[in-house]
């Protein structure tokens, strides 16, 4: 089955500081990818996606993600955290009839 | 396009009443989706549908049924409202591309409190 695993329920960084949001995915096929953002009291946004065409992927806001499929991560990273970046960031990765499991998400703080 | 739009916002129930949460997408989209929010454990997959007419069952069914008489709307009821049922519920669509996966859309979410 297919799963991702997002360590830790909350990461705090002072602004302008690097974001580094870690998803590590269990997949027996090359899998799909997505982060997602969710502002408080808001649904969720997509940040990003892997879907095979590069390891590299640019998101919204300054967000990329890369997809290490030797280490079966596709960790989030922003080199300069923005007090706006505060928000829980999900990982998901795809299933069959385009269904998505969620990691248990990640809860960004920044400081002034 | 207004996207993805729930109805209602919030809502009180107490145990035992029902109620039914409404789903719109103006996207034409065939899959439609309903989770549950919890703390600490992401979005749960309670229904899902892949086209008018069809559902099926995602990871935690129990104590809600659903409906998609029409392509664009999706209904969640619950027939005998519980405190576990206390939750944030999110209606999510996606196109349907069996190579190329499309990301969902996401609603902005129910309030349900069951007292």
């Amino acid at each position: 089955a297919q799963s991702v695993t997002q360590l830790g329920s909350h990461v705090s960084v002072s602004e302008g500081a690097l974001v580094l949001l870690r998803c590590n995915y269990s997949s027996s096929v090359p899998p799909y990818l997505f982060w997602y953002v969710q502002y408080p009291n808001q649904g969720l946004q997509l940040l990003l996606k892997y879907t095979s065409a590069a390891t590299l992927v640019k998101g919204i806001n300054g967000f990329e993600a890369e997809f290490k499929k030797s280490e079966t991560s596709f960790h989030l990273t922003k080199p300069s955290a923005h007090m706006s970046d505060a928000a829980e960031y999900f990982c998901a990765v795809r299933r069959a009839n385009s269904k998505l499991t969620f990691g248990k998400g990640i809860t960004l703080s920044v400081r002034p | 396009n207004a996207g993805v739009t729930q109805t209602p916002k919030f809502r009180v129930l107490k145990t035992g009443q029902s109620m039914t949460l409404l789903c719109a997408q103006d996207m034409n989209h065939e899959y439609m989706y309903w989770y549950r929010q919890d703390p600490g454990m992401g979005l749960r997959l309670i229904h899902y549908s892949v086209g008018e007419g069809t559902t099926a069952k995602g990871e935690v069914p129990d104590g809600y049924n659903v409906s998609r008489l029409k392509k664009q709307n999706f209904l969640l009821g619950l027939e005998s409202a519980a405190p576990s049922q206390t939750s944030v519920y999110f209606c999510a669509s996606s196109l349907f591309r069996d190579i190329v996966p499309y990301e969902q859309y996401f609603g902005p979410g129910t309030r349900l409190t069951v007292t």
